[in-house]
Protein backbone atom coordinates (compact mmCIF):
# COMPACT_ATOMS: atom_id res chain seq x y z
CA UNK A 1 0.00 0.00 0.00
CA UNK A 2 1.08 3.49 -0.46
CA UNK A 3 1.94 5.23 2.78
CA UNK A 4 1.02 9.24 2.93
CA UNK A 5 3.75 11.02 5.49
CA UNK A 6 2.07 14.05 6.29
CA UNK A 7 3.68 16.86 8.07
CA UNK A 8 3.68 18.55 10.15
CA UNK A 9 0.93 16.75 12.84
CA UNK A 10 0.62 20.48 14.56
CA UNK A 11 0.28 23.67 13.48
CA UNK A 12 0.53 26.84 15.47
CA UNK A 13 0.57 29.52 13.07
CA UNK A 14 -1.38 33.60 13.35
CA UNK A 15 -3.61 35.19 11.23
CA UNK A 16 -1.91 36.30 8.15
CA UNK A 17 0.83 33.92 8.10
CA UNK A 18 2.03 31.93 5.29
CA UNK A 19 1.68 27.87 5.85
CA UNK A 20 2.45 25.23 4.02
CA UNK A 21 1.76 21.28 4.69
CA UNK A 22 3.37 18.70 3.54
CA UNK A 23 2.69 14.79 2.27
CA UNK A 24 5.02 12.77 0.97
CA UNK A 25 4.17 9.85 -1.39
CA UNK A 26 6.19 5.95 -0.44
CA UNK A 27 5.32 5.80 -4.30
CA UNK A 28 5.10 7.44 -7.36
CA UNK A 29 1.83 8.72 -7.13
CA UNK A 30 1.56 11.22 -10.54
CA UNK A 31 -0.85 14.02 -9.69
CA UNK A 32 -3.46 11.69 -8.27
CA UNK A 33 -3.41 13.81 -4.41
CA UNK A 34 -6.27 16.08 -3.26
CA UNK A 35 -6.35 18.31 0.18
CA UNK A 36 -9.10 17.94 2.75
CA UNK A 37 -10.48 20.45 5.10
CA UNK A 38 -12.05 19.37 7.93
CA UNK A 39 -13.82 21.41 10.76
CA UNK A 40 -15.21 19.78 13.92
CA UNK A 41 -18.26 18.21 13.62
CA UNK A 42 -18.56 18.15 9.92
CA UNK A 43 -18.18 16.44 7.06
CA UNK A 44 -14.61 17.10 4.98
CA UNK A 45 -14.27 19.76 1.90
CA UNK A 46 -12.28 19.40 -0.54
CA UNK A 47 -9.71 22.30 -1.31
CA UNK A 48 -7.32 20.41 -4.19
CA UNK A 49 -7.27 18.33 -6.68
CA UNK A 50 -4.75 16.66 -8.84
CA UNK A 51 -2.39 18.30 -6.73
CA UNK A 52 -2.43 21.99 -8.09
CA UNK A 53 -5.95 22.49 -8.94
CA UNK A 54 -8.28 24.89 -6.66
CA UNK A 55 -11.39 23.08 -5.92
CA UNK A 56 -14.38 25.33 -6.52
CA UNK A 57 -15.46 27.90 -3.99
CA UNK A 58 -11.85 27.43 -2.28
CA UNK A 59 -10.26 31.23 -1.77
CA UNK A 60 -7.18 31.76 -3.78
CA UNK A 61 -4.82 31.57 -0.91
CA UNK A 62 -5.32 28.47 -0.86
CA UNK A 63 -2.85 26.53 -3.27
CA UNK A 64 -1.15 23.28 -3.73
CA UNK A 65 2.53 22.05 -5.65
CA UNK A 66 4.69 19.37 -6.26
CA UNK A 67 8.13 18.66 -6.01
CA UNK A 68 8.69 15.04 -6.72
CA UNK A 69 7.00 12.81 -4.48
CA UNK A 70 6.67 15.71 -2.10
CA UNK A 71 2.58 17.31 -2.34
CA UNK A 72 2.30 20.76 -0.44
CA UNK A 73 -0.65 22.78 0.37
CA UNK A 74 -0.32 26.45 0.76
CA UNK A 75 -2.22 28.70 2.37
CA UNK A 76 -1.03 32.33 1.91
CA UNK A 77 -2.22 35.00 4.80
CA UNK A 78 -4.44 33.00 7.15
CA UNK A 79 -7.75 33.66 8.09
CA UNK A 80 -9.20 32.26 11.33
CA UNK A 81 -12.07 30.38 9.48
CA UNK A 82 -8.89 28.36 8.03
CA UNK A 83 -8.41 27.12 11.21
CA UNK A 84 -8.89 23.21 10.94
CA UNK A 85 -7.38 19.89 10.09
CA UNK A 86 -6.07 19.18 6.97
CA UNK A 87 -5.76 15.74 5.44
CA UNK A 88 -3.85 14.94 2.06
CA UNK A 89 -5.59 11.56 -0.15
CA UNK A 90 -3.39 9.56 -2.51
CA UNK A 91 -6.01 8.32 -5.21
CA UNK A 92 -3.38 6.52 -7.96
CA UNK A 93 -4.29 3.05 -6.95
CA UNK A 94 -5.79 1.19 -4.54
CA UNK A 95 -6.19 1.21 -1.73
CA UNK A 96 -6.73 4.82 -1.57
CA UNK A 97 -4.89 6.18 1.49
CA UNK A 98 -5.01 9.69 3.74
CA UNK A 99 -2.01 11.39 5.34
CA UNK A 100 -2.48 11.33 9.10
CA UNK A 101 -3.59 14.99 9.05
CA UNK A 102 -2.62 18.09 10.53
CA UNK A 103 -4.21 20.66 12.85
CA UNK A 104 -4.08 24.01 12.03
CA UNK A 105 -4.33 26.09 15.26
CA UNK A 106 -3.98 29.44 16.30
CA UNK A 107 -0.88 30.26 18.10
CA UNK B 1 -27.27 20.21 -5.63
CA UNK B 2 -25.50 16.85 -4.73
CA UNK B 3 -26.94 15.26 -1.29
CA UNK B 4 -25.61 12.22 0.30
CA UNK B 5 -27.42 10.91 3.17
CA UNK B 6 -26.32 7.94 5.61
CA UNK B 7 -28.37 5.87 7.69
CA UNK B 8 -28.53 2.77 9.59
CA UNK B 9 -25.52 3.00 12.18
CA UNK B 10 -26.13 2.23 16.01
CA UNK B 11 -25.00 0.43 19.10
CA UNK B 12 -23.71 -3.11 18.03
CA UNK B 13 -21.96 -5.86 20.35
CA UNK B 14 -18.75 -7.56 19.00
CA UNK B 15 -19.03 -10.05 16.43
CA UNK B 16 -22.27 -8.65 14.82
CA UNK B 17 -23.59 -7.15 11.54
CA UNK B 18 -24.67 -3.91 10.09
CA UNK B 19 -26.14 -2.20 7.08
CA UNK B 20 -25.32 1.14 6.53
CA UNK B 21 -27.19 2.72 3.69
CA UNK B 22 -26.32 6.32 1.58
CA UNK B 23 -29.73 7.71 -0.64
CA UNK B 24 -27.49 9.80 -3.27
CA UNK B 25 -29.70 12.53 -5.11
CA UNK B 26 -29.05 15.62 -7.31
CA UNK B 27 -26.84 13.59 -9.69
CA UNK B 28 -26.99 10.77 -11.89
CA UNK B 29 -26.28 7.97 -9.88
CA UNK B 30 -25.34 5.75 -11.57
CA UNK B 31 -23.15 6.74 -13.63
CA UNK B 32 -20.43 7.59 -11.15
CA UNK B 33 -18.41 5.32 -9.05
CA UNK B 34 -18.65 5.53 -5.25
CA UNK B 35 -16.94 4.91 -2.06
CA UNK B 36 -17.00 4.32 1.67
CA UNK B 37 -14.85 6.56 4.03
CA UNK B 38 -14.72 6.13 7.96
CA UNK B 39 -12.97 8.00 11.00
CA UNK B 40 -12.77 6.38 14.30
CA UNK B 41 -13.15 9.16 17.31
CA UNK B 42 -10.35 11.55 17.51
CA UNK B 43 -8.42 10.18 14.60
CA UNK B 44 -7.80 10.28 10.93
CA UNK B 45 -9.51 9.65 7.92
CA UNK B 46 -9.20 6.12 6.73
CA UNK B 47 -10.91 5.20 3.01
CA UNK B 48 -12.40 1.68 3.07
CA UNK B 49 -13.90 1.08 -0.82
CA UNK B 50 -15.49 1.75 -3.55
CA UNK B 51 -18.03 0.32 -6.03
CA UNK B 52 -17.67 1.39 -9.74
CA UNK B 53 -20.96 2.97 -11.45
CA UNK B 54 -21.69 -0.63 -12.44
CA UNK B 55 -21.03 -2.48 -9.90
CA UNK B 56 -17.96 -4.11 -11.83
CA UNK B 57 -15.66 -3.97 -9.52
CA UNK B 58 -15.33 -3.19 -6.52
CA UNK B 59 -11.90 -2.22 -3.97
CA UNK B 60 -11.40 -2.54 -0.62
CA UNK B 61 -9.08 -1.36 2.40
CA UNK B 62 -7.09 -4.84 4.22
CA UNK B 63 -8.85 -3.41 7.38
CA UNK B 64 -12.50 -4.58 6.13
CA UNK B 65 -11.33 -6.96 3.38
CA UNK B 66 -13.23 -10.03 3.87
CA UNK B 67 -15.68 -8.66 6.47
CA UNK B 68 -17.35 -6.13 4.66
CA UNK B 69 -19.17 -5.78 1.27
CA UNK B 70 -19.89 -3.04 -0.75
CA UNK B 71 -23.17 -2.86 -2.90
CA UNK B 72 -25.36 -0.38 -4.71
CA UNK B 73 -28.67 -0.54 -6.57
CA UNK B 74 -28.57 1.90 -9.13
CA UNK B 75 -32.77 1.53 -9.26
CA UNK B 76 -32.69 3.02 -5.79
CA UNK B 77 -30.45 5.46 -5.93
CA UNK B 78 -28.64 3.91 -2.83
CA UNK B 79 -25.29 2.92 -1.72
CA UNK B 80 -24.93 0.17 0.90
CA UNK B 81 -22.12 -1.02 3.01
CA UNK B 82 -22.60 -4.61 5.30
CA UNK B 83 -20.52 -4.79 7.84
CA UNK B 84 -19.95 -8.38 9.44
CA UNK B 85 -17.69 -9.88 12.25
CA UNK B 86 -17.64 -6.15 13.69
CA UNK B 87 -14.73 -5.10 16.26
CA UNK B 88 -14.21 -2.32 18.42
CA UNK B 89 -11.93 -0.93 16.12
CA UNK B 90 -14.53 -0.47 13.45
CA UNK B 91 -16.13 2.19 15.54
CA UNK B 92 -16.03 5.22 13.63
CA UNK B 93 -18.08 7.88 11.98
CA UNK B 94 -18.97 6.58 8.50
CA UNK B 95 -18.87 8.66 5.65
CA UNK B 96 -20.71 8.09 2.03
CA UNK B 97 -18.80 9.95 -0.88
CA UNK B 98 -18.90 10.54 -4.53
CA UNK B 99 -15.22 12.02 -6.15
CA UNK B 100 -15.40 13.31 -9.61
CA UNK B 101 -12.66 15.14 -11.49
CA UNK B 102 -13.01 18.38 -10.03
CA UNK B 103 -15.46 17.54 -7.25
CA UNK B 104 -15.36 16.00 -3.80
CA UNK B 105 -19.03 15.42 -2.05
CA UNK B 106 -19.60 13.72 1.46
CA UNK B 107 -22.40 12.80 3.33
CA UNK B 108 -23.03 13.78 7.19
CA UNK B 109 -21.63 10.27 8.09
CA UNK B 110 -23.84 7.81 10.24
CA UNK B 111 -21.92 6.60 13.45
CA UNK B 112 -20.95 3.21 14.60
CA UNK B 113 -20.18 2.00 18.23
CA UNK B 114 -19.13 -1.45 18.26
CA UNK B 115 -19.18 -2.37 22.27
CA UNK B 116 -20.07 -5.10 24.69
Amino acid sequence: DIQMTQSPSSLPASLGDRVTITCRASQDIGNYLRWFQQKPGKSPRLMIYGATNLAAGVPSRFSGSRSGSDYSLTINSLESEDMAIYYCLQHNEYPYTFGAGTKLELK
Amino acid sequence: EVQLVESGGGLVKPGSSLKLSCVASGFTFSSYGMHWIRQAPKKGLEWIALIYYDSSNKYYADSVKGRFTISRDNSKNTLYLEMNSLRSEDTAMYYCAKFTHGGGYWGQGVMVTVSS
